[in-house]
């Protein structure tokens, strides 16, 4: 899998919309981005998936830039609950394949 | 989503006995599941991948002999901590994936305590 570099932390204030940063400059041209969260002491939570094109589901946005080197996920109105250590991935995820977890982006939503 | 769950979600046992963790699909098959471990404040690490009817694939440092695993079914896999020891102490996470969809679900997770 290739490598994907997140900043370790980041704030955002309730009610704002998180950005969340993710550098993968090596990714292959089959492998997809994939971003999952985990709040502490639970297992990780998918939250999106994406080729090249933008993409959106009811948790949160994907933007892919156009040489795919790096992405960004967006939670529009961040609460509380959104709390969590978040995971940027990349890999092909094609029948087996395994995926490998870096170190993620400690996100703390604050009052 | 898809529902994996795991069981027990919590387990303390002594040192030397064993412990088997079940991880299961609720509402889909899973002809793969993998079995990860994650020490405090750090990531998850894959221990190793499972399919079903075949032997186990690890990764390179995990000991097959010492944690056993077995993928009897297509809703099923089992981790089993033989002889445990205190060093094992962590939390264990299972994940399953439908077929080839892209999507792996994760199941809540086993924190072992070896004392």
């Amino acid at each position: 899998d290739a490598k994907t570099t997140q900043p370790p932390s980041m704030d955002c204030a309730e009610g704002r919309a998180a950005n969340l940063p993710c550098n993968h400059s090596t990714i292959s041209g089959n492998e997809y981005v994939y971003w999952y969260r985990q709040i502490h002491s639970q297992g990780p939570q998918y939250i999106i998936h994406g080729l090249k094109n933008n993409e959106t589901n009811e948790m949160a946005s994907l933007i892919i830039t156009e040489d795919r080197k790096s992405s960004t996920l967006i939670l529009p109105h961040a609460t509380l609950r959104d709390t969590a250590v978040y995971y940027c991935i990349v890999g092909s995820n094609f029948g087996n394949e395994k995926l490998t977890f870096g170190t993620g982006t400690r996100l703390t939503i604050i009052p | 989503g898809a529902v994996v769950s795991q069981h027990p979600s919590r387990v303390i046992c002594k040192s030397g006995t064993s412990v088997k963790i079940e991880c299961r699909s609720l509402d889909f098959q899973a002809t793969t599941m993998f079995w990860y471990r994650q020490f405090p404040k750090q990531s998850l690490m894959l221990m190793a991948t499972s399919n079903e009817g075949s032997k186990a694939t690890y990764e390179q440092g995990v000991e097959k002999d010492k944690f056993l695993i077995n993928h009897a079914s297509l809703t099923l896999s089992t981790l089993t901590v033989t002889s445990a020891h205190p060093e094992d102490s962590s939390f264990y996470i299972c994940s399953a994936k439908p077929g080839n969809f892209y999507e792996q679900y994760f199941g809540p997770g086993t924190r072992l305590t070896v004392t």
